[in-house]
């Protein structure tokens, strides 16, 4: 089935640490978003990015489709940062139907 | 611009009651979905559709029933609504090549 598996679950920042966020994903894509959940429920697109780097601000995002990866930089951590990072896949394989990971929860401590 | 407005915000409903959540968007997408996120999860895909008057399941319909017969509206409909529908639930349209905009989402209670 559909596998999208994200790295590490949790994880505790010092505010102005840097951190990456991995996601994994089992086939070819159509879509990749990066999307922060925050602590009122609001989903917040960050990235679209099926391939390729973007940056926006402190936050940057990489996509490796051939090797089926994605990672999501966050620099210079600050308390607004927390909360939980979804990576979302449309697989080639199952069209028009984003699967969502599990999420990695960031705490970010001033 | 709007984007993706859902209604109500917030909602508790009796077991066995039925309601329907509204979901509209101003972007002219064709894709609209529906999600639920139970707590501490991701989100599953309830149902799905790529233009007026064409829906299909997702992973989780069981309980739910959709229609979209503008391209703006997508309601989404709990008949008998029973205590595992708990759940905050979103809705989403898609444009290709810029991806998925969520709308901010409704907490639904069934006690």
């Amino acid at each position: 089935g559909i596998q999208v598996e994200q790295s590490p679950p949790d994880l505790i920042l010092q505010e102005g640490a840097n951190s990456t966020l991995r996601c994994n994903f089992s086939d070819s894509v159509n879509n990749l978003q990066w999307f922060h959940q925050n602590p009122w429920g609001q989903l917040i697109n960050l990235f679209y990015i099926p391939s390729g780097t973007k940056q926006n601000g402190r936050l940057s995002a990489t996509t490796v489709a051939t090797e089926r990866y994605s990672l999501l930089y966050i620099s210079s951590s600050q308390t607004t940062d927390s909360g939980v990072y979804f990576c979302a896949v449309e697989l080639r394989s199952n069209d028009y139907k984003l699967s969502f990971g599990a999420g990695t929860t960031v705490t970010v401590r001033a | 611009n709007a984007g993706v407005t859902q209604t109500p915000k917030f909602r508790i409903l009796k077991i066995g009651q039925s309601m329907t959540l509204q979901c509209t968007q101003d972007m002219n997408h064709n894709y609209m979905y529906w999600y639920r996120q139970d707590p501490g999860m991701g989100l599953k895909l309830i149902y799905y559709s790529v233009g007026a008057g064409i829906t299909d399941k997702g992973e989780v319909p069981n309980g739910y029933n959709v229609s979209r017969s503008t391209t703006e509206d997508f309601p989404l409909r709990l008949e008998l609504a029973a205590p595992s529908q708990t759940s905050v639930y979103f809705c989403a349209s898609n444009r290709a090549d810029y991806g998925y905009t969520f709308g901010s989402g409704t907490r639904l209670t069934v006690v």
